[in-house]
């Protein structure tokens, strides 16, 4: 057992919707990063979040944004979905420059 | 953009095998290079190398990093049916807000 929960397990969208991905990090880590695995792919990072504020980014547009509050928790949200957001989104917590610790992730498909 | 490239994509074996997981990477400069277990969602972590040349060992599995070859390998002896799973390799930066660069993935299958 990790420690690192998401919510929902799983998720089915139109396109043009947009979702929030929820995020609790294990307990005295202070670092969460956001993963899409495609399927066949491995985890592409989207960003980091360090005590409240965006920490490193990957190359996912705007419409990517996050959230990290006081108790290190997190959110994904994601505009304007697009067909080729279905994936599973993973999070995983650490201190800084640790290894990380992955939650179970949320399947999101758009239909 | 700096890769990391897993090699095989796929691998199919006999229990009782053992295996070795190559991973192959770009950049000279980084923090660590690290391998997770992926067997349904939650990829689990195994090993931290940030050192070449020092094995690390937990059971049955080990790994090394090559810096000089910009490499590293995961072995597994004596292989089980548990084994099954996708192993990923992935690349730390030098910064500690650097982006974490994680392979394709191994997908190993134990036939019993």
């Amino acid at each position: 057992e990790t420690g690192v929960t998401q919510s929902p397990t799983h998720l089915i969208k139109t396109r043009g919707q947009q979702v929030t991905l929820r995020c609790s990090s294990q307990s005295g880590h202070n670092t969460v990063s956001w993963y899409q695995q495609a399927l066949g792919q491995g985890p592409q990072f989207i960003f980091q979040y360090y005590r409240e504020e965006e920490n490193g980014r990957g190359n996912f547009p705007p419409r990517f944004s996050g959230l990290q509050f006081p108790n290190y928790s997190s959110e994904l949200n994601v505009n304007a979905l697009e067909l080729d957001d279905s994936a599973l989104y993973l999070c995983a917590s650490s201190l800084p420059g640790n290894e990380q610790y992955f939650g179970p992730g949320t399947r999101l498909t758009v239909t | 953009e700096d890769k990391v490239v897993q090699s095989p994509l796929s691998l199919v074996v006999h229990e009782g095998d053992t295996v070795t997981l190559n991973c192959s990477y770009e950049v000279t400069n980084f923090r660590s290079l690290l391998w997770y277990k992926q067997e349904k969602k939650a990829p689990t972590f195994l090993f931290m190398l940030t050192s070449s040349g020092i094995e690390k060992k937990s059971g049955r599995l080990s790994s090394i990093l090559d810096k000089k070859e910009l490499s590293s390998i995961l072995n597994i002896t004596a292989t089980q049916t548990g084994d099954s799973a996708i192993y990923l390799c992935a690349r730390g930066g030098l910064n500690r807000d650097d982006k974490i660069i994680f392979g394709k993935g191994t997908r190993l299958h134990i036939l019993p």
